[in-house]
C-alpha cells in the first residue's frame, strides 16, 4: 500500500488566499484525522471522522477552517481566508477500524506557508 | 499542569548507550499509550504500543505505570539511526475525555 498520500507537499500563499489541503487514506481504513504541527504548540488534532463522518471538531482553531470527506478515499482541509498564524506543518493521519485508539498512520505532510 | 508531560531533552549520548525517556499523564482513567518517534522534517511514526504488562521490540522497551501515571521508553545499544524526536502520545479519544494528546517530544541525538 501506498500508505497515507497528501497534496500538495509544500504551499506557499498570501495572506486572505483560500488554501486546500488534500488527503487520502490508507485503503480500507476507517478514521480519518486531521492535525496541525507547530513549534509552539506541538501536534494537535483538529477534526477527525469515522466512515466519511465527522466526530469532533472540537480542535478546528475557528470558522476560517473547515473539513470534509466525501467519501472513503479523499479528504480535504481548507482555510480561508488563510492568515500568517495558520503556517504550520498540517497531517493527515487514518487508522484501521474498531477502535478510535488504534494505531495511526501519518501521511507526509503539508508544510503551508501563509506570508 | 499539561495533561502529556515529557522530558524536555535533548539527549546527546554515545552510540551504544542505554538511554531512558519517561513520559507523565494527568487523566487516570487514560487507557492507549503510544510512542512515536518523529526524524526532521517528516511524520510521526508508530515505535510501539505500551501495553499494561510491559513491550519489548528488540532493542526497545516500553512500560506503564498505572500507579504513577507514566510511560517509559528504554532504548538499549542505541544507534545512530535512533537519533530522532520521540512522542509520547495517550489516546483517549471515543471516552468521556475524547481526546488525543501529543507530548511535545523528546530529543535524542546519538554520537559516535
Amino acid at each position: 500500500d501506498a500508505g497515507v498520500i497528501q497534496s500538495p507537499r509544500h504551499e506557499v500563499t498570501e495572506m486572505g488566499q483560500e488554501v486546500t489541503l488534500r488527503c487520502k487514506p490508507i485503503s480500507g481504513h476507517d478514521y480519518l484525522f486531521w492535525y496541525r504541527q507547530t513549534m509552539m504548540r506541538g501536534l494537535e488534532l483538529l477534526i477527525y471522522f469515522n466512515n466519511n463522518v465527522p466526530i469532533d471538531d472540537s480542535g478546528m482553531p475557528e470558522d476560517r477552517f473547515s473539513a470534509k470527506m466525501p467519501n472513503a478515499s479523499f479528504s480535504t482541509l481548507k482555510i480561508q481566508p488563510s492568515e500568517p498564524r495558520d503556517s504550520a506543518v498540517y497531517f493527515c493521519a487514518s487508522s484501521l477500524r474498531e477502535r478510535v485508539t488504534d494505531t495511526q498512520y501519518f501521511g507526509p505532510g503539508t508544510r503551508l506557508t501563509v506570508l | 499542569r499539561k495533561e502529556v508531560e515529557q522530558d524536555p531533552g535533548p539527549f546527546n549520548v554515545p552510540e551504544g548507550a542505554t538511554v531512558a525517556f519517561n513520559c507523565t499523564y494527568s487523566n487516570s482513567a487514560s487507557q492507549s499509550f503510544f510512542w512515536y518517534r518523529q526524524d526532521c522534517r517528516k511524520e510521526p511514526k508508530l515505535l510501539m504500543s505500551v501495553y499494561s504488562s510491559g513491550n519489548e521490540d528488540g532493542r526497545f522497551t516500553a512500560q506503564l505505570n498505572r500507579a504513577s501515571q507514566y510511560i517509559s521508553l528504554l532504548i538499549r545499544d542505541s544507534k545512530l539511526s535512533d537519533s530522532a524526536t520521540y512522542l509520547c502520545v495517550v489516546n483517549n479519544l471515543g471516552s468521556s475525555a475524547s481526546k488525543i494528546i501529543f507530548g511535545s517530544g523528546t530529543r535524542l541525538s546519538i554520537r559516535p
